[in-house]
């Protein structure tokens, strides 16, 4: 039989478009969110953050939204290109014990096609 | 290449057996994570050290695993009695506190461990 656990979300995008990868978080505690890029075989890279304090911040071809009162994150990425294919995670860091650890949704994967 | 380097890339060992992994962080680095991630899910948390110090581990680690950071550099994780279960890939992450609220992780690739 067939595992849902083992089907990420995935996104399917020409090369050139604009992707929009969308991720909700747990703890409405939380001060400090982080996307990453995880591409085969390799360890997740950072991409961009934002603190719980802002809704918006933009870096180079990518911009992060949060929305607080849904508590839901969004990864813009402009003008897509095949080496953004990859499996895409935001983190939320929250309050374990007495430390603030982050913590990994499931994760996305990004398909650009040529 | 993040400059977080784990070892070896790939372990295969038999049911049973015990197992080390080693990671080596940023050298000016304080804070070192360990995860595991399994296919299709993300990293999951499972100990954190400041400098030498242990601070904190997950309540789904269990007792077999035990990971030690002794000088506050290299860390190692070791597997006791491997079952087919811990198969996963285990990452080690790296960060310096600059400030109170940003936290990038840098990562390693990560030990592929398969247990037969």
């Amino acid at each position: 039989g067939e595992s849902v656990g083992l089907h990420l979300p995935t996104l399917s995008v020409q090369e050139g478009d604009n992707s929009i990868i969308n991720c909700a978080y747990s703890n409405s505690a939380s001060d400090y969110f982080i996307w990453y890029k995880q591409e085969s075989g390799k360890g997740p890279q950072f991409i961009i953050d934002i603190r719980s304090n802002m809704d918006k911040r933009q870096g180079q071809r990518v911009t992060v939204l949060l929305n607080k009162t849904v508590k839901h994150l969004s990864l813009q990425i402009a003008a897509t290109q095949p080496g953004d294919s990859a499996v895409y995670f935001c983190a939320e860091r929250g309050r374990t014990g007495g430390s603030y650890i982050p913590t990994f949704g499931r994760g996305t994967s990004l398909i650009v096609h040529p | 290449d993040t400059g977080v380097s784990q070892n070896p890339r790939h372990k295969i060992t038999k049911r049973g057996q015990n197992v080390t992994f080693r990671c080596d962080p940023i050298s000016e680095h304080n804070r070192l994570y360990w995860y595991r991630q399994t296919l299709g899910q993300g990293p999951e948390f499972l100990t954190y050290f400041q400098n030498e110090a242990q601070l904190e581990k997950s309540r789904l680690l269990s007792d077999r695993f035990s990971a030690e950071r002794p000088k506050g550099s290299f860390s190692t994780l070791e597997i006791q009695r491997t079952e087919q279960g811990d198969s996963a890939m285990y990452l080690c992450a790296s960060t310096s506190r600059a400030s109170d609220v940003d936290e990038k992780l840098f990562f390693g690739s990560g030990t592929q461990l398969s247990v037969l």
